[in-house]
């Protein structure tokens, strides 16, 4: 069965902190993603990786950084949380599209549970 | 930038009842469309996609879904809501043509929708 595990459900930190969310696959994806919800506003991007070592901004980066050193882990970085960080984090994972450039439909999502972050 | 918009953050139905999410999107160039629903405490999962060929397009658990390019629109039914079918839903579209020539399988997702079943 398909996996992608998230390292905490529950996570209170103080404002300031240095914050380090981590995801697994078990997979072999190429593509994994970081994504924040909030009520209201759906998911937004924050980052995204295609590959080991490379990362790419998304929608909202910020005050994130991310990691990327092995394929199967993907880590999302709070430099200095803030107040405005408290929200549920979902990691997810797909595998990429070969061919015209990765330019086809994207294959499934695969998401983890989700962190759930506040920040005080 | 792509945008979708799912019109009502809640919709309740009764059991039995037919379910109807609403989705519309922007783009000039139609884009591929999914729809994706997460249950309580987990992660989001696909129920349907649309990408190319046949606009009526079947999921799982009796969840379809009809790409209508005219009204720019990809709107989730299900014939009889099930008490199980309580979830959050969301609307989400791919760049079918991004700049650059990737899109590494990005998705924009909409706000989403909470269904209610009531028996």
């Amino acid at each position: 069965d398909v996996k992608v595990t998230q390292s905490s459900r529950y996570l209170v930190k103080r404002t300031g902190e240095k914050v380090f969310l981590e995801c697994v696959q078990d997979m072999d994806h190429e593509n994994m993603f970081w994504y924040r919800q909030d009520p209201g506003l759906g998911l937004r991007l924050i980052y995204f990786s295609y590959d080991v070592k490379m990362k790419e901004k998304g929608d909202i980066p910020e005050g994130y950084s991310v990691s990327r050193e092995k394929k199967e882990r993907f880590s999302l970085i709070l430099e200095s949380a803030s107040t405005n960080q408290t929200s549920m984090y979902l990691c997810a994972s797909s595998l990429y599209s070969p061919g015209h450039s990765n330019r086809g439909p994207p294959n499934e999502l695969f998401f983890g549970s989700g962190t759930q972050l506040s920040v005080l | 930038a792509q945008s979708v918009t799912q019109l009502g953050s809640h919709v309740s139905v009764s059991e039995g009842a037919l379910v109807l999410l609403r989705c519309n999107y922007s783009s000039s160039v139609p884009p591929y469309l999914f729809w994706y629903v997460q249950y309580p405490n987990q992660g989001l999962q696909l129920l349907l996609k649309y990408t190319t060929g046949a606009t009526l397009v079947k999921g799982i658990n009796g969840f379809e879904a009809e790409f209508k390019k005219s009204e720019t629109s990809f709107h989730l039914t299900k014939p009889s809501a099930h008490m199980s079918d309580a979830a959050e839903y969301f609307c989400a579209v791919s760049d079918r043509f991004s700049a650059g020539g990737t899109s590494y399988g990005k998705l924009t997702f909409g706000q989403g929708t909470i269904l209610t079943v009531h028996p």
